[in-house]
């Protein structure tokens, strides 16, 4: 188990719902950020908030929308998301991002769009 | 474009014998450059390599960094079935950009 916690593991999902995908760390880090990974490729950057705004978003579709309540907390919203978003969505954290800090990452959500 | 290029992509040994895993990368502004290492989950962290010539070492792994040359190597020795996965070499500090990946296998 990761100090990243992303819930949930696994999301099913048809291409008109809207869910959201939740990631909490207790590190103290203040900079977060959400990947995507596809089978057998490495994770791609998708979003970078620190302090808890956002500092990065790499040209992502408007169907996936990031939000940081707080510190701790990251979430992914999802709504009329396309087959090929299908994906690994990893969360990760680090102290910060204008330091040399490795990120950590949590497990993942596995979500599969019907 | 910043680019980060693993080799060999994919590698297959014994148990007990050593490897090497390479990382050759071009960026713009370079920062740090991390090796993880990915089973089924989350990539885990192995390395933060930051200043040239200087070896990072934990048991049996161990990484050095050329800054003149643009490289980095992991190395791995006497290898156990349990060192099986995905070894990814990432370049940045905000923006970390991952190399391709070298996926290992330790055949008992």
């Amino acid at each position: 188990d990761t100090e990243v916690t992303q819930t949930p593991k696994h999301l099913v999902m048809g291409m008109t719902n809207k869910k959201s995908l939740k990631c909490e760390q207790h590190m103290g880090h203040r900079a977060m950020y959400w990947y995507k990974q596809k089978a057998k490729k490495p994770p791609e950057l998708m979003f970078v908030y620190s302090y808890e705004k956002l500092s990065i978003n790499e040209s992502v579709p408007s169907r996936f929308s990031p939000e940081c309540p707080n510190s701790s907390l990251l979430n992914l919203h999802l709504h009329a998301l396309q087959p090929e978003d299908s994906a690994l969505y990893l969360c990760a954290s680090s102290q910060g991002i204008g330091r040399n800090q490795p990120q950590h990452f949590g497990d993942g959500t596995r979500l599969s769009i019907l | 474009e910043d680019k980060v290029v693993q080799s060999p992509l994919s590698l297959v040994v014994h148990e007990g014998d050593t490897v090497t895993l390479n990382c050759s990368y071009e960026v713009t502004n370079f920062r740090s450059l991390l090796w993880y290492k990915q089973e089924k989950k989350a990539p885990t962290f192995l390395f933060m390599l930051t200043s040239s010539g200087i070896e990072k070492k934990s048991g049996r792994l161990s990484s050095i960094l050329d800054k003149k040359e643009l490289f980095s190597i992991l190395n791995i020795t006497a290898t156990q079935t349990g060192d099986s996965a995905v070894y990814l070499c990432a370049v940045g500090a905000q923006k970390l950009v991952f190399g391709q990946g070298t996926r290992l296998t330790i055949n008992p």
